[in-house]
């Protein structure tokens, strides 16, 4: 069972506008920088955004990230086919002293 | 550009040693400024983070709690690399390793992946 709660799916059509949530505690999310993974099939995760709303450099700017308290979010807007993917959200567990993961959500784009 | 290339077995029997091994080009294991990871994921257990070695001004360890008492995460420095060994592994046990860096509070680089399956 992950650490961090995220919604298994998600969907929309080209050009819309989606967010995925990832839902944490006090010893995780609330104390530590979150960052999100994208993974394609078949291939290892990529950073999409790190330090809770940072893109790495050659990350489209329709990625966005946020966070309030316990919450975090990934934003995506102007839906491209290719966005279709699992988002994953990660962050330092201080209570566990370890990295801790959300369960993925499933993006797709109809 | 930083690149992590891993390699070892992908088959190990149960209750023997599952070892890989992540080669770093681009930066150092031995960088002030760098942890380095071994995370796996399987359909059962999703990413889950196993442990780390870093050096600051010496090296510590870390490990996962579920993998503790059966996890050895060792740098090599004339190698440039870190290694991953597992100890008595199960069928559980069966999942996509990779090998990370972790840098600003980020795992930016990420290792190809090795599929290792426990079988007899």
């Amino acid at each position: 069972q992950s650490m961090l709660t995220q919604p298994p799916s998600v969907s929309g059509t080209p050009g819309q506008r989606v967010t995925v949530s990832c839902s944490g505690g006090s010893s995780n999310i609330g104390r530590d920088i979150v960052s999100w993974y994208q993974q394609l099939p078949g291939t290892a995760p990529k950073l999409l955004i790190s330090g809770d709303n940072q893109r790495p450099s050659g990350v489209p700017d329709r990625f966005s990230g946020s966070k309030s308290g316990t919450s975090a979010s990934l934003a995506i807007s102007g839906l491209q086919s290719e966005d279709d993917a699992d988002y994953y959200c990660g962050t330092w567990d201080g209570s566990l002293n370890g990295w801790v993961f959300g369960g993925g959500t499933k993006l797709t784009v109809l | 550009q930083v690149q992590l290339q891993q390699s070892g077995p992908g088959l190990v029997k149960p209750s023997q040693t599952l070892s890989l091994t992540c080669a770093i080009s681009g930066d150092s294991v031995s960088s002030n400024n760098a942890a380095w990871n071994w995370i796996r994921q399987s359909p059962s257990r999703g990413l889950e983070w196993l442990g780390r070695t870093y050096y600051r001004s010496k090296w510590y360890n870390g490990y996962a709690v579920s993998v503790k008492s059966r996890i050895i995460i060792n740098p090599d420095t004339s190698k440039n690399q870190f290694s991953l060994q597992l100890n008595s592994v199960t069928p559980e046990d069966t999942a996509v390793y990779y090998c990370t860096r972790t840098s600003d509070g980020a795992n930016d680089y990420w290792g190809q992946g090795t599929l290792v399956t426990v079988s007899s």
